[in-house]
């Protein structure tokens, strides 16, 4: 069981839009940066988003972060069957002294 | 260009122990917070451990606390994670993540991942 909760998939047609959302509480995303994360199968996770909604030299515009109170939420348009992978959301739980994940999504492009 | 390589994985019986070991390049270490994170394969990120340039702040997740112990050279330019009374389900790839700002707990920046095996 994760401390950040996001669907375990989530899927949709190329050229869409898609989002991923990721909920917490007060002690993790209420109070803290999110980031986001990039895994393609079989490899190393790739950071996407950092700072709630800033993105990496060499992420293109069509990924965007934001956050509100304690919920968060990866948008990627313009999709691609490139973009399939899995995606996590992480932060800062000051409660537990600890960096906390969600549980991953994966996303599928029809 | 900035490089994580872990090394020292591999297989360990129930109440071994191990050291993994991060060798990095293309950074000044002592400028960054650096991180352990685990994967077992098809499953999620877990955070394992932290640790501020000057090794003044330590945290560890739950599980591993009293177990894992993550140190750093920043001299040699490396960062360790002692492992001792490992069990089953520490078994995972380890990988060395460095921290992009301090304070804000992103990675930008991750090795190539080491496996951790821990059975009998």
């Amino acid at each position: 069981q994760s401390v950040l909760t996001q669907p375990p998939s989530v899927s949709a047609a190329p050229g869409q839009k898609v989002t991923i959302s990721c909920t917490g509480g007060s002690l993790n995303l209420g109070g803290n940066f999110v980031s986001w994360y990039r895994q393609f199968p079989q490899t190393i996770p790739e950071l996407l988003i950092y700072e709630n909604n800033k993105r990496p030299s060499g992420i293109p515009d069509r990924f965007s972060g934001s956050k509100s109170g304690t919920s968060a939420a990866l948008a990627i348009t313009g999709l691609q069957t490139g973009d399939e992978a899995d995606y996590y959301c992480g932060t800062w739980d000051s409660g537990l002294r600890a960096v906390v994940f969600g549980g991953g999504t994966k996303l599928t492009v029809l | 260009e900035v490089q994580l390589v872990e090394s020292g994985g591999g297989l360990v019986q129930p109440g071994g122990s191990l050291r993994l070991s991060c060798a990095v390049s293309g950074f000044t270490l002592s400028d960054y917070w650096m991180h352990w994170v685990r994967q077992v394969p098809g499953a999620g990120l877990v955070w394992v451990a932290r640790c501020s340039g000057d090794m003044t702040y330590i945290n560890y997740a739950d599980s591993v606390k009293g177990r894992f112990t993550i140190a750093r050279d920043n001299a040699k330019n490396k960062v360790n994670l002692e492992m001792t009374s490992v069990r089953v389900e520490d078994t995972a790839i380890y990988y060395c993540v460095r921290e992009g700002k301090s304070g804000t707990d992103y990675f930008d920046s991750w090795g190539q991942g080491v496996p951790v095996t821990v059975s009998s």
